[in-house]
């Protein structure tokens, strides 16, 4: 167990759909990340957020969008949802640490996603 | 943005074989990160390499930094069925904390 938690741990919903994927962080983390897993894409980088601001940000499609409250958990928000938005969500928290070459990330264990 | 390209995407080895899964770019990268991932779970870290050069064991897994920074190795020695999993390599970019992963190697290692 990481320390991570996601939920809800599978969601199937419709074309066109907006859901929403909870994360909530390790305790006393700051950094929160989080990753889409497909099958023909393996893990990418969608976006990192740092004590409620965003800090980074990968491929992550304009439908998309993601907030840290202050309480630190964070949510992702999936609208006008594809076919191929089907896949795994992966959040991870790190401390934040000012080194980021050893600032581990922890994984939660996923939010399934099927749009069908 | 930085790309790691990992290989073999796929091996399937008998117990108590060796085996070494490779990870390489063009980029070098701050630290490089090994991850071990079963089905329905997320990635767990098993090491991170910081330094060129750097070589770290964990019991049967060694793993290798290369001097430039820009690859890396984990050869698993004597493997065994508990060791079948998705290898997926990580580098830290050196601009920032966001992680590239390689596309995973599918490691099967039958009794």
């Amino acid at each position: 167990d990481s320390g991570v938690t996601q939920t809800p741990k599978h969601l199937i919903t419709a074309t066109g759909q907006r859901v929403t994927l909870r994360c909530s962080p390790r305790s006393g983390d700051l950094s929160v990340y989080w990753y889409q897993q497909s099958l023909d894409q393996g893990l990418q980088f969608l976006i990192q957020y740092y004590n409620g601001e965003e800090r980074a940000k990968g491929n992550i499609l304009e439908r998309f969008s993601a907030q840290q409250f202050p309480d630190l958990h964070s949510e992702l928000n999936l609208s006008s949802l594809e076919l191929g938005d089907s896949a795994l969500y992966f959040c991870a928290s790190s401390s934040g640490l000012a080194d980021t070459s050893t600032d581990t990330q922890y994984f939660g264990p996923g939010t399934r996603l099927t749009v069908l | 943005t930085q790309l790691l390209e990992q290989s073999p995407q796929f091996l399937s080895i008998q117990e108590g074989e060796n085996l070494t899964v490779y990870c390489n770019s063009s980029s070098v990268f701050s630290s490089l990160q090994w991850y071990r991932q079963e089905p329905g779970e997320g990635p767990v870290l098993l090491v991170t390499v910081v330094t060129g050069g750097e070589v770290k064991k964990l019991k049967r897994l060694t793993f290798q930094f290369g001097d430039a920074r820009k690859d890396s190795s984990l050869h698993i020695t004597a493997a065994q069925p508990g060791d079948t999993g998705l290898y997926l390599c990580a580098g830290v970019e050196t601009s920032g904390s966001r992680l590239t992963f390689g596309e995973g190697t599918q490691l099967t290692v039958n009794p």
